[in-house]
């Protein structure tokens, strides 16, 4: 059964916290995204992958960090330097093309600050 | 800074009528169209790409695009209340992104 499977669905960060949130994906695809959405607001791109060990920066990369060590997995790193953290945060991924690049989500985990 | 423009509604439509999404993008080099649904407190779902100007129609669903106005549609026919959703559009601007517009909410009323 594929797809992209994130985790966990629901994370508390503390505040001066770095917290990981995890996702993989077993479509076999060469690009992986992070994108954050706020309440009423579209997506934001925060990090995107297009092969492993490369990764490059989107529009709201600041207090963020993410590793490709695998093609399957593409964690992102919430870190303390992250001033308003608290979020929806999507992972997604799309196949190879030069037009195919609708993305496939996971469920998402959503994060807030206590 | 590349745009996606969407009316954030709520559009609100009597069930078993026409819905109409508009969704205008700023880079005329944009390449693919996507339109999402999405639920509330759920993750977006692949409900249309078109690439090229004209209609697509699948089931009940229609796009729409004019690259010379730089517009997207999205139609929705025989309206359920289980459409009522935010609908994205996405805007592929050539390699491996995406811009995504802040999305209309859509109310069906039974």
């Amino acid at each position: 059964d594929g797809g992209i499977t994130q985790s966990p669905k629901y994370l508390f960060r503390k505040e001066g916290q770095n917290v990981t949130l995890s996702c993989e994906q077993n479509l076999n695809h060469d690009a992986m995204y992070w994108y954050r959405q706020d309440p009423g607001q579209g997506l934001r791109l925060i990090y995107y992958s297009q092969i492993v060990n490369d990764f490059q920066k989107g529009d709201i990369a600041e207090g963020y960090s993410v590793s490709r060590e695998k093609k399957e997995s593409f964690p992102l790193t919430v870190t303390s330097a992250q001033k308003n953290p608290t979020a929806f945060y999507l992972c997604a991924s799309s196949p190879p093309g030069a037009l195919r690049t609708e993305a496939f989500f996971g469920q998402g985990t959503r994060l807030t600050v206590v | 800074q590349k745009e996606v423009e969407q009316n954030s509604g709520p559009l609100s439509v009597p069930e078993g009528a026409i819905a109409s999404l508009n969704c205008t993008y700023s880079d005329r080099g944009s390449q693919s169209f996507f339109w999402y649904r999405q639920y509330s407190g759920k993750s977006p779902e692949l409900i249309m790409f078109i690439y090229s100007n004209g209609d697509k129609e699948d089931g009940r669903f229609t796009a729409q695009l004019n690259k010379a106005s730089q517009y997207v549609s999205l139609l929705i026919r025989d309206s359920q209340p289980s459409d009522s959703a935010t609908y994205l559009c996405a805007v592929g601007t050539g390699g491996f992104k995406t811009i995504f517009g802040a999305g209309t909410r859509l109310f069906v009323k039974a």
